[in-house]
């Protein structure tokens, strides 16, 4: 099984901030990593897939970056929609598993 | 615009069979693509429980394999979650998701790209 782990588990910043979130892998994944960001009741919404390509749509403060087991979301300059929940995920392995999550919340 | 529906009981007891299904609509399932589940616990994040290809290869969460199926039923356009012998740990909201993918030089690079609004998940006699 790959194991993903997130850090920070939580985190408080303040609209306007520049914002990273890491993912480390168990074991090497290519660039097979993606990123959803889930706002309370409702499903993720993917953000980030491939490491670093943007879902259409997602502004472009959100990019990705990283390979093989170390992987990066960064935020450029936060706004009061971004405070949610984040998540990481592989598909290198057909048995697919998501990081703990990360809390991003209002400082 | 594909849309995907949780639907199923509410409410289990334990040692019994928790069913979902999930209802397509926009997309024919027998067209293509991996359709799945995850679950998320009261408070707690999002965990993986499997995934079936469209031809109807399945792929489970190792950790949950012993008691899940996950089946397609193309002429309703429709796939199923069975998981078997539940308890209170089973409680959670269950999503239902679309894997699509997408070639970026050599390779497929698939991601959960369409989800389901969820249905919430009760284990309790």
């Amino acid at each position: 099984d790959i194991q993903m782990t997130q850090s920070p588990s939580s985190l408080s910043a303040s609209v306007g901030d520049r914002v990273t979130i890491t993912c480390r892998a168990s074991q090497s994944i290519s660039s097979y990593l993606n990123w959803y960001q889930q706002k309370p009741g409702k499903a993720p919404k993917l953000l980030i897939y491939a490491a670093s390509s943007l879902q259409s749509g997602v502004p472009s403060r959100f990019s990705g970056s990283g390979s093989g087991t170390d992987f990066t979301l960064t935020i450029s300059s936060l706004q009061p929609e971004d405070f949610a929940t984040y998540y990481c995920q592989q598909s290198y392995s057909t048995a697919y598993s998501f990081g703990q999550g990360t809390k991003l919340e209002i400082k | 615009q594909v849309q995907l529906q949780e639907s199923g009981p509410g409410l289990v007891k334990p040692s019994e069979t928790l069913s979902l299904t999930c209802t397509v609509s926009g997309y024919s399932i027998s067209s293509g693509y991996y359709w799945g589940w995850i679950r998320q616990p009261p408070g707690k994040g999002l965990e993986w429980i499997g995934s079936i290809y469209h031809s109807g290869s399945t792929y489970y969460n190792p950790s949950l394999k012993s008691r899940v199926t996950i089946s397609v039923d193309t002429s309703k356009n429709q796939f199923s979650l069975k998981l078997s012998s539940v308890t209170a740990a089973d409680t959670a909201v269950y999503y239902c998701y679309m894997v699509r993918g997408v070639m970026i030089g050599y390779y497929y690079y698939y991601y959960m790209d369409v989800w389901g609004k969820g249905t919430t998940v009760t284990v309790s006699s």
